[in-house]
């Protein structure tokens, strides 16, 4: 079994600050992690993803994600928030063999405030 | 550019009632899924399909089914609607080999039951 716990339901930070979403998951296997964006009044979109290779990902938006497997971690960074990146955020993780079902985090709401 | 559409964004049912949630993907995905999203809950997995006519059960099934008459369509069934089924709903598609690549999600259909 698998699971992910994104460790805070929300988080205000001022435009132009760095923030970070916090992302842990538990699985017996070895993983690929994943984090979605939903901006208000849409569907998930994929910010970034881990499947192998370097620890550290990029998404063409300014976030960063480094996999931690030792802290079982997958924090979400942007040094610098713009308004536009308020969003809910939901971080995931599924096996990396064969046919593997994605679990989901609760997500985390991100406001920027101007 | 992957689409993935839903036939309503939202829809207000009489609890008995039975619900038809649709979902087309234009992309021959191979994958595709049903999600509710519930504030505080993240996202459940109710059913996927990885084949025409087959269907796997997700973490949260009573009370619902599914159909897979064509590749390209999902339909979301809820038998007997019912309060606790008011909820968002996200359908989900992706590419075969593996549930772990990205999914593409529609933009949803809030569903109340009264």
């Amino acid at each position: 079994a698998q699971s992910v716990t994104q460790l805070d339901s929300q988080v205000h930070v001022f435009e132009e600050a760095p923030v970070e979403l916090r992302c842990n998951y538990s699985s017996s296997v070895s993983v690929y992690l994943f984090w979605y964006v939903q901006y208000p009044n849409q569907g998930l979109q994929l910010l970034l993803k881990y499947l192998s290779g370097s620890t550290l990902v990029e998404s063409i938006n300014g976030f960063e994600a480094e996999f931690n497997k030792s802290q079982t971690s997958f924090h979400l960074r942007k040094p610098s928030v713009h308004i536009s990146d308020t969003a809910e955020y939901f971080c995931a993780v599924s096996g990396s063999g064969g046919y593997q079902k994605v679990t989901f985090g609760t997500g985390t709401k991100l406001q920027v405030i101007p | 550019d992957v689409k993935v559409t839903q036939s309503s964004r939202y829809l207000v049912k009489r609890t008995g009632e039975k619900v038809f949630l649709e979902c087309v993907q234009d992309m021959d995905h191979e994958n595709m899924f049903w999600y509710r999203q519930d504030p505080g809950l993240g996202l459940r997995l109710i059913y996927f399909s990885y084949d025409v006519k087959m269907k796997e059960k997700g973490d949260i099934p009573e009370g619902y089914s599914v159909s897979r008459e064509k590749k390209e369509r999902f339909s979301l069934i809820l038998e007997s609607a019912s309060t606790n089924q008011t909820s968002m709903y996200l359908c989900a598609s992706s590419l075969a080999t593996s549930f772990s690549y990205e999914q593409y999600f529609g933009p949803g259909t809030r569903l109340t039951v009264t």
